[in-house]
């Protein structure tokens, strides 16, 4: 089955410890991004990538770091989290050609940093 | 960079009758325009998406428009159904491949 998976789906943590947040997907798929979804605020990309070795940072980069090793993986990285990430997290991917870029997300992450 | 506002951020329309949901962007290069129908509690789905090269695109009872001159695309759902109540993202991809999307349209159809 063609997906985009997310692990973990909820996490509770503390500021300041490390975590991260892992996406794959199964469809082969070059364009890999992440995004938080906060309420009113809609869905915000954080930071995208074309294809391996080639991230971009999105609208709100800050706080965030990823890496793209892998074709089929985009982890998310919060080297230092605070409570202002406190937030829904989705990943999603899509292809680059020039034909349509249907995005299909992941489930979700959700993110609470006490 | 880039700038997407979307509008209303609620609507409530009955059964059967349209909605129309209206996003204005910034950047004149950018080139291509999806919507996201986001139900509760679930993850966004692509319901349709439109080219900077085509003014319109219909499916079914769905349909887009868009006008390039003005900046600003529309989503247009006739004979609605309950099962439309959902929230509704508007989005734009810049020539940098980057996305932005609306702050969201939450649709209610009262049956």
């Amino acid at each position: 089955e063609a997906q985009v998976t997310q692990n973990p789906r909820y996490l509770i943590t503390v500021t300041g410890k490390k975590l991260t947040v892992t996406c794959s997907q199964n469809m082969n798929h070059e364009y890999m991004s992440w995004y938080r979804q906060d309420p009113g605020l809609g869905l915000r990309q954080i930071y995208y990538s074309m294809n391996v070795e080639v991230t971009d940072k999105g609208d709100v980069p800050e706080g965030y770091k990823v890496s793209r090793k892998e074709k089929r993986n985009f982890p998310l990285i919060l080297e230092s989290p605070s409570p202002n990430q406190t937030s829904l997290y989705f990943c999603a991917s899509s292809l680059v050609a020039s034909g349509r870029n249907e995005q299909f997300f992941g489930p979700g992450t959700r993110l609470t940093v006490l | 960079g880039e700038n997407v506002e979307q509008h209303p951020s609620t609507l409530s329309v009955q059964e059967g009758d349209s909605a129309v949901i209206k996003c204005t962007y910034s950047d004149s290069a950018s080139n291509y325009f999806p919507w996201y129908k986001q139900e509760l509690g679930k993850r966004p789905q692509l319901i349709i998406d439109i080219r900077s090269n085509v003014g319109e695109k219909k499916d079914q009872r769905i349909a887009v428009t868009l006008n390039k001159t003005a900046k600003h695309f529309s989503l247009h759902i006739t004979e609605t159904q309950p099962e439309d109540s959902a929230v509704y993202f508007c989005a734009a991809r810049d020539t940098g491949n980057q996305f932005y999307f609306g702050t969201g349209t939450s649709l209610t159809v009262i049956p």
